[in-house]
């Protein structure tokens, strides 16, 4: 079945310092790949997606791109702030469009 | 702001008593999910609605019910709480015809059982 796979956690940055939390995937035919944040005590907000092989999500300084020959939409920015501190989780939308998450990555960010 | 909106935000309840989580929506979105994440895991689908068609998944036990009783609410019932339904409830929509795998969620309750 369909099935996401994240980096294991937790990340802890110095504020400025560039983020990369690899992401890869699993699934039959071509999903859209979702990358969701969720900051403490609070639900998933959509950060930014793909739809298909090639495109870019950005938000927020936040970059992922949709890679289908390593199976991969690893996300990047360039320099975190201490505000970005949240657990991140990749997604795709697999049958029936339903969302199948990974494990979630938790970020740390020191001032 | 259309939003998506849980009551309460947080819920004690005693083992084996009934409970009910709600989640309203002014998004005018035709599809609603409950996902139950417990602490440190990835949110797991629990069911969902399209429109008023119920969908619920093979894993989830049969202590979980569902109502929606028109387009914006929908309740989560779990008819006797054990110590390991204790987890955070999300509601979440999306709408059909636009980008269905889109999904927005809202803030979630915070089960907790006594």
């Amino acid at each position: 079945g369909d099935s996401v796979t994240q980096m294991e956690g937790p990340v802890t940055l110095s504020e400025e310092a560039f983020l990369t939390i690899n992401c890869t995937y699993t699934a039959t035919g071509y999903p859209s790949l979702f990358w969701y944040v969720q900051y403490p005590g609070e639900g998933l907000q959509l950060l930014l997606k793909a739809t298909k092989a090639d495109d870019k999500g950005s938000n927020k300084g936040f970059e992922a791109t949709y890679r289908k020959e390593t199976t991969s939409f690893h996300l990047e920015k360039g320099s975190v702030q201490v505000s970005d501190s949240a657990v991140y989780f990749c997604a795709l939308s697999g049958y029936g469009n339903k969302l199948v998450f990974g494990a979630g990555t938790i970020l740390r960010v020191k001032s | 702001d259309a939003m998506v909106i849980q009551n309460p935000r947080y819920q004690v309840t005693q083992f084996g008593k009934p409970v009910t989580l709600s989640c309203s929506q002014t998004l005018n979105h035709n599809v609603m999910y409950w996902y139950q994440q417990k602490s440190s895991q990835a949110p797991k689908l629990l069911f969902h609605y399209y429109d008023k068609d119920f969908n619920n998944e093979a894993d989830t036990p049969d202590n979980f019910q569902s109502r929606r009783p028109n387009t914006s609410f929908c309740f989560l019932d779990i008819r006797s709480p054990g110590l390991g339904d204790a987890a955070m409830y999300l509601c979440a929509t999306s709408r059909e015809n636009m980008d269905p795998a889109l999904q927005y969620f809202g803030p979630g309750t915070r089960l907790t059982v006594l």
